[in-house]
Parts: structure tokens; sequence; C-alpha cells
């Protein structure tokens, strides 16, 4: 079983439009969890960190579900430059071993 | 922020030859640097740890031999495939931390390497 699950996707969103989606992680020693966001053939960015309380970061929401084990992250107001694959990511120590899920993609139309 | 800076972005070579691929910090020093490989549509998947002075750290089923690291500087690790076949032609990208345990997420990534074995 893979550590990171993510629905691949895609989701198709018109522009405008409010896209969530989960990610499910197994490892319950998880101590940090993120979303990155990875354009196609590009390297991974940090879009934002997922904080215990939920966050919010302008048109983006995550949320923690610690005890289903899971996180989720909601963009409102979708632009055409959203698209791309959000990879959720779990951090299980503190020397920077990162899990990466396989990312769910995201395509966002006018 | 912190940039991390990877060479060659592009590279196709004939099976059974040795690739090297650079994974340099710009403006911080990097005691730690992560090796990852993606294959299409899949997740980055952990390589090998990379310490400044001491030997690399494999992920299991991850072949040491083949996949040789070299992280002689506090700026520069180096990816070698060795003997390269098709099967390891895959997106390789390297990060690194500002500061060895620092318990946050935000790795800095190398633009990565697509590699291309013929």
């Amino acid at each position: 079983r893979k550590e990171v699950e993510q629905d691949p996707g895609p989701f198709n969103v018109p522009e405008g439009a409010t896209v969530a989606f989960n990610c499910t992680y197994s490892n319950s020693a998880s101590q940090s969890f993120f979303w990155y966001r990875q354009d196609c053939r590009k390297e991974p960015k940090l879009l934002m960190s997922v904080y215990s309380s939920g966050n919010e970061d302008g048109r983006f929401t995550a949320q923690l579900n610690r005890a289903s084990q899971y996180i989720s992250l909601l963009i409102r107001d979708s632009k055409l430059s959203d698209s791309a694959t959000y990879l959720c990511v779990t951090l299980t120590d503190s020397w920077g071993k990162l899990q990466f899920g396989a990312g769910t993609q995201v395509v966002v139309t006018p | 922020g912190a940039v991390v800076s990877q060479h060659p972005s592009w590279v196709i070579c004939k099976s059974g030859t040795s690739v090297k691929i650079e994974c340099r910090s710009l403006d911080f020093q990097a005691t730690t640097m992560f090796w990852y490989r993606q294959f299409p549509k899949q997740s980055l998947m952990l390589m090998a740890t990379s310490n400044e002075g001491s030997k690399a750290t494999y992920e299991q089923g991850v072949e040491k031999d083949k996949f040789l690291i070299n992280h002689a500087s506090l700026t520069l690790s180096t990816l070698t495939v060795t003997s390269a076949h098709p099967e390891d032609s895959s997106f390789y990208i390297c990060s690194a931390r500002v500061l060895a345990g620092e318990s946050t997420g935000e790795l800095f990534f190398g633009e990565g390497s697509r590699l291309t074995v013929l």
C-alpha cells in the first residue's frame, strides 16, 4: 500500500468554480503535511503547509483530519493558471524525508 | 528564496554509458540533499539522502553501485547513473534544505534532469 494516496484525476473545473480533493496517508507518525504544486515537466513547488486547525491562503484552503488520516485542498474561484498537478506530501522525520503522493491533476477550462 | 540549480536539464545517452547530474545550492550551504526520481504520472520517489562529507543513505531497492552519489562540498551533490539502461530513463530531481534537521517541509528543488537512455 502506498504511504500517500491521491485521486489522480483529472478534475476538470470551469474557470471561477470551486474544486476540492483529498489525500490519505497511512503513517500515523506523520508530523507535517503540505501541498505542493507541480507543473508539467517542472519541479514541485510548495503551495502551502497544512496546519491542524486548517488554514487558508488566498483562494486555497487546506484541512487536516488526523483521526481519519487525510488532508484536503480546496481551490475557490479557479483560475486558468491553477491548472497543474497538486502533490500531497507528508513529513515523518525532522531530517527532511518527504513522502509524496502521485498527485491530483486539475484542469481549469475557460 | 533559496535556489537550487540542477544540470543538465536534458540528457540523452546510449545504453551502457554513464551520466552525471549535478545539484548545486546557489545561495546557501546544504549539508543534506535529496535525490528523487519520478516516472510519468507517478509520485516522486526518494532514491537517496546525500550527506556532505559522508556516504549517502540509499532507500530500499535503490542500487548504490548503480546510482553513485557524491556530496563533496556544502554546495554540490552529484548523482552518477552508471551503465545506464532504457529503464533508467526518468526525471531525476534533487532538493535541499537550508538547515539540517529543520522540521519544515519546504525543500528547495532543482529544476530536474530528464534522462533518456536509448
